[in-house]
């Protein structure tokens, strides 16, 4: 998997938009980003994922920037429940998915 | 649609012994893929399976083992466990090599005394 480089913690207040960065500067082409967040002790759950394009579904938004080199994931209003472990990841076809530290997002009141 | 399902959800094992872990994909997927998570080590690659086949391995010692049934539930078993392998282990599925969206069952926590 291309590399991902994200910060290892951030803080949000509840009700504002939470902003995740992550960097993949090796990125190729054809590679796809995806973010999947892992709630304390659960399996992780597919958040969204983008080639070139901005994307947006009902859980989050995904800016990716022209060169493909970084992408930022966006929670625009964050609750208490969004609390998790937040991992970007670059896959390998076959499904292979290589999980670094992710960010710990804290959601506070 | 129901999620991945795993079964048990809980186990406590002894060193030595062996254990056998379950996991039922979405129905209509057929790649099944393992991962173990520790403090220590995070989430790491165990294998995938598609069409009963084992199609990627990760880095994991010949004591862990699996197999794919024709109806694409999946087995994992873990022979002369250790210590080390107490662990979250997680299964997910997705519709097929290419779809890259994997879906993650709630996982077993192994225990190994």
């Amino acid at each position: 998997d291309a590399k991902t480089t994200q910060p290892p913690s951030m803080d949000c207040a509840e009700g504002r938009a939470a902003n995740l960065p992550c960097n993949h500067s090796t990125i190729s082409g054809n590679e796809y980003v995806y973010w999947y967040r892992q709630i304390h002790s659960q399996g992780p759950q597919y958040i969204i994922h983008g080639l070139k394009n901005n994307e947006t579904n009902e859980m989050a938004s995904l800016i990716i920037t022209e060169d493909r080199k970084s992408s930022t994931l966006i929670l625009p209003h964050a609750t208490l429940r969004d609390t998790a472990v937040y991992y970007c990841i670059v896959p390998k076809a076959g499904n292979m998915l290589t999980f670094g530290g992710g960010t710990r997002l804290m959601v506070k009141p | 649609k129901a999620g991945v399902t795993q079964t048990p959800r809980y186990l406590i094992k002894t060193r030595g012994q062996q254990v056998t872990l379950s996991c039922s994909p979405i129905s209509g997927h057929r790649s099944v893929s393992w991962y173990q998570q520790t403090p220590g080590q995070g989430l790491q690659f165990l294998f995938e399976y598609f069409s009963e086949t084992q199609r990627n391995k990760g880095n994991f010692p010949g004591r862990f083992s699996g197999r794919q049934f024709s109806n694409s539930r999946s087995e994992m078993n873990v022979s002369t466990l250790e210590l080390g392998d107490s662990a979250l282990y997680l299964c997910a599925s997705s519709f097929s090599r290419t779809e890259e969206t994997q879906y993650f069952g709630p996982g077993t926590r192994l225990l190994v005394l």
